[in-house]
């Protein structure tokens, strides 16, 4: 079975400031990741993913995450923040050994305050 | 025009109603699906379709139906509601390979009292 946890219910950061979302999941096999964005009264917006390669990967709107298969984690990173980044972050893994099915964590809501 | 299109956005209704969500979408893709949206507890998957004839149950589909009418269009029913299906339903397509990311309509918020 997959998971995803993301150990962080909430994180605020000033305007202005790096800004790290932690992101942590388990898998039996070669996993897919991915960064999905959620604002108010919208669906999920796709930001960025890692399939192989770098362990570094870039997205939307300035975003990154760092790929690290020794510690199963995938954090979400920016390295500095607007207000307008404030919003609900979901980290999402995809076994692909296991069916291709995608599998969401609970979600982290990000305050970038001015 | 939205890539993928869900109706009604928003829906209150009483218990024991049946109640149909709508979906469709413009991208071309086979795959389909149904999630659930409570807080904190992220997306769960209800219902998936790899193509018109392939539908398949997800983690939580007690209580669910879905219809897979053509390649744009998947429907999600709930036969007769109850006060813990209100949630924020979520419409998704993605393409045939494992690592394109899935799309996401705007969302139902559905309320059952």
């Amino acid at each position: 079975a997959q998971s995803v946890a993301q150990p962080e219910d909430q994180v605020n950061v000033a305007e202005g400031n790096p800004l790290t979302v932690k992101c942590t999941y388990s898998v039996s096999g070669n996993p897919y990741l991915f960064w999905y964005v959620q604002y108010p009264n919208r669906g999920l917006q796709f930001l960025l993913k890692y399939i192989t390669g770098d362990n570094l990967v870039k997205g939307s709107y300035g975003f990154e995450a760092e790929f690290n298969k020794s510690q199963t984690s995938f954090h979400l990173k920016k390295p500095s923040a607007l207000v307008s980044d404030s919003a609900l972050y979901f980290c999402a893994v995809r076994d692909y050994d296991a069916g291709n099915m995608l599998t969401f964590g609970g979600g982290t809501r990000l305050m970038v305050k001015p | 025009d939205a890539d993928v299109t869900q109706t009604p956005r928003n829906r209150i209704t009483k218990t024991g109603k049946r109640i149909m969500l709508e979906c469709s979408q413009t991208k071309g893709h086979d795959r389909m699906y149904w999630y659930r949206q409570d807080p904190g507890l992220g997306l769960r998957l209800i219902y998936y379709s790899f193509d018109v004839k392939d539908i398949n149950k997800g983690e939580i589909s007690d209580g669910y139906s879905v219809s897979r009418q053509a390649q744009a269009k998947f429907s999600l029913s709930l036969e007769s509601a109850i006060p813990n299906q209100t949630a924020l339903y979520f419409c998704a397509t993605s393409g045939g390979q494992a690592y394109q990311p899935q799309h996401f309509g705007d969302g139902t918020r559905l309320s059952i009292l």
